[in-house]
């Protein structure tokens, strides 16, 4: 067990809906990273946050944007979905923006 | 922009051989780290590599890095079922956070 958690663990949703993931790194770090797994891409990164504030981003779309709140945990929004954002989505937190990332157990979204 | 190779993409192997994975990368790193990933679960942190020449032991496993030829290896000695999973690489650049991983390579262990 990593110390990082996320919710849910599965989401199954329709094309054109809108989801929410949630994660909670461990405790004390304040670097937030998203990951995203697919046959296609492999594992890619998004998107990084920093004690609040947008670090780094990835390989990530439009509909989709991240925000890390006071608390220091993290929400992934997913819009208008389609069957290629099915994938399973991690989120990993580390103490400081250079230290080692530990994954949560990730998400896996199922479009239909 | 980062590049991240491994080869093979699968390996089976029979109980008690050895073998290794290798990664390749096109860009100057400061760490690399090597990940196991079972099916449908989260990655286990295997190894963190930072410098040159660094060689890393756990069990069955060695990891090795060499900074000048952009390589890092994984070597598995006398395999057993247990080992049957897939293994990545993730290289962090100099500079920024992110880790930019390897294709994977799917490891299966046959008795």
């Amino acid at each position: 067990d990593s110390g990082v958690t996320q919710t849910p663990k599965h989401l199954i949703t329709a094309t054109g809906q809108r989801v929410t993931l949630r994660c909670s790194p461990r405790s004390g770090d304040l670097s937030v990273y998203w990951y995203q797994q697919s046959l296609d891409q492999g594992l890619q990164f998004l998107i990084q946050y920093y004690n609040g504030e947008e670090r780094a981003k990835g390989n990530i779309l439009e509909r989709f944007s991240a925000q890390q709140f006071p608390d220091l945990h993290s929400e992934l929004n997913l819009s208008s979905l389609e069957l290629g954002d099915s994938a399973l989505y991690f989120c990993a937190s580390s103490e400081g923006a250079n230290r080692e990332q530990y994954f949560g157990p990730g998400t896996r979204l199922t479009v239909t | 922009e980062l590049k991240v190779e491994q080869n093979p993409l699968f390996l089976s192997m029979q109980e008690g051989k050895n073998y290794t994975i290798y990664c390749n990368y096109s860009t100057t790193s400061d760490r690399l780290y090597w990940y196991r990933q079972d099916p449908g679960k989260s990655l286990e942190s295997l190894f963190v590599l930072l410098s040159n020449g660094a060689v890393k032991q756990e069990g069955r496993l060695m990891a090795s890095l060499d900074t000048k030829a952009r390589l890092s290896t994984l070597h598995i000695t006398a395999a057993v079922h247990d080992l049957s999973a897939t293994y990545f690489c993730a290289v962090k650049e100099t500079s920024g956070s992110r880790l930019t991983f390897g294709e994977g390579t799917q490891l299966t262990v046959n008795p």
